[in-house]
């Protein structure tokens, strides 16, 4: 099936810095889409990216569809540590229903 | 509310012994998913169903079968587990007319294969 590269694959950082992280696709994506899971939990759906070069935001998230339609990325500014989980970048090209996911990144936050 | 239910939670097994773990969604979705999660690769898709009596293999279907008699249930069966099934199971579902992205997972499942 296809790859999502993400990096990087954990983060810790201090709480009040900022986070960046992102996916890159051998492949062309429709859509991109950035999950939280939290310890225990199922992922949940941050933000969805619909078009390319959309950049779109959610309160202190802030995610970018690339021009290029093959990479994406997610940023958390001003983190505290509920922000903790690992966050996963997905997406879907022209082939049906099917979802693909990038290994995940870990991010902890130090109070 | 609105909710992916899984079941059981935790399981831990033996070589060989058939085993389902169940899944229920109560949003009358007609989209549901299994995905396996394990460390670094993210979530692979397992099977897919788009409505009643209708499955689909995904990324990693070997050694699973998936069955989808009613709109709300689609369990996942492990005819002869091996160690290699040791992980972590997501169902999720989603209405066909929204996003693919748009998936509701339920709490996950994890299974342990000795």
């Amino acid at each position: 099936g296809q790859q999502l590269n993400q990096s990087p694959q954990s983060m810790f950082i201090q709480e009040g810095e900022d986070v960046s992280m992102n996916c890159t696709s051998s492949s062309i994506f429709n859509t991109w889409l950035w999950y939280k899971q939290e310890p225990g939990e199922g992922p949940v759906l941050l933000i969805a990216l619909y078009k390319a070069g959309e950049l779109t935001s959610n309160g202190r998230l802030t995610a970018q569809f690339g021009i290029t339609r093959k990479d994406s990325f997610l940023n958390i500014s001003a983190s505290i540590p509920s922000d903790v989980g690992i966050y996963f970048c997905a997406g879907q090209g022209n082939a049906g229903n099917m979802l693909t996911f990038g290994g995940g990144t870990r991010l902890m936050v130090k109070p | 509310e609105a909710q992916v239910t899984q079941n059981p939670r935790y399981l831990i097994t033996v070589t060989g012994k058939k085993l389902t773990v169940t899944c229920s969604q109560n949003m009358n979705h007609e989209y549901m998913s299994w995905y396996r999660q394990d460390p670094g690769l993210g979530l692979r898709q397992i099977y897919y169903s788009m409505n009643v009596e209708v499955t689909d293999k995904g990324d990693v279907p070997e050694g699973y079968k998936v069955s989808r008699k009613e709109k709300r249930n689609f369990p996942l069966i492990l005819e002869s587990p091996s160690p290699n099934q040791t992980s972590l199971y997501f169902c999720a579902s989603r209405r066909l007319d929204r996003s693919t992205g748009e998936l509701f997972f339920g709490e996950g499942s994890r299974l342990t294969v000795l």
